[in-house]
């Protein structure tokens, strides 16, 4: 049930783009993306509700593919204050969120 | 955005003894509130919804007797863990959703440490 995240970890220099994938085996309501620092709570980025829908802040941005059970997180020009663990959180007709099992980005100068 | 605390950040206790985390949404009401796990390297795991006013629901595997969830009020939620042993260590974290209608974001509390010695 738990949503399946690749890759696992990500290294990437400064400037450097990134994807970040989030598959389901149930059908998905609405996709949240949250990042998380080490020793600190998630931090929301973004929720899509829509399949189809595509979302952007700065220079993250993702989709949401309902039809695949899928959705993308794109890291664009990284910064060194994107480093963290990424997690997509799923709902799956309840309020409740099931978190997926997280991609480790590292952002290097 | 909303603002979700908790209550301690951090505690160290005794095996056997009972913990008490509170979890409060500062700006918002929130009816139903969640609890999660996290232990090191892992992802967040819930634990149970916590509805105000009523019983918590809990996820398959996750003792009730153990975990008592009260949910007295629209801005506060409890966890107690009660005969806390080492292996109940972890990362506590809370979240509630605010459905003012502004957004459908769920927002999480800073997290309690609990360490059991």
């Amino acid at each position: 049930q738990q949503p399946v995240q690749s890759p696992q970890a990500v290294i990437l220099r400064e400037g450097e783009d990134a994807v970040i994938n989030c598959s389901s085996s149930k059908a998905l309501y609405s996709v949240h993306w949250y990042r998380q620092k080490h020793g600190e709570a998630p931090v929301f980025l973004m929720i899509l509700l829509k399949g189809g829908e595509q979302k952007g802040h700065d220079k993250i941005s993702a989709s949401f593919n309902e039809k695949k059970q899928q959705s993308s997180l794109y890291l664009t020009a990284s910064q060194l204050s994107y480093s963290g663990t990424y997690f997509c959180g799923t709902e799956i007709g309840t309020d409740k969120l099931i978190f997926g099992t997280g991609t480790r980005l590292q952002v290097f100068p | 955005g909303a603002v979700v605390s908790q209550h301690p950040s951090w505690v160290i206790c005794k095996s056997g003894t009972s913990v008490k985390i509170e979890c409060r949404s500062l700006d918002f009401q929130a009816t139903t509130m969640f609890w999660y796990r996290q232990f090191p390297k892992q992802s967040l795991m819930l634990m149970a919804t916590s509805n105000e006013g009523s019983k918590a629901t809990y996820e398959q595997g996750v003792e009730k007797d153990k975990f008592l969830i009260n949910h007295a009020s629209l801005t506060l939620s409890t966890l107690t863990v009660t005969s806390a042993h080492p292996e109940d260590s972890s990362f506590y974290i809370c979240s509630a959703r605010d459905h003012s209608g502004r957004s459908d974001t769920q927002y999480f509390g800073p997290g309690t440490r609990l360490t059991v010695l």
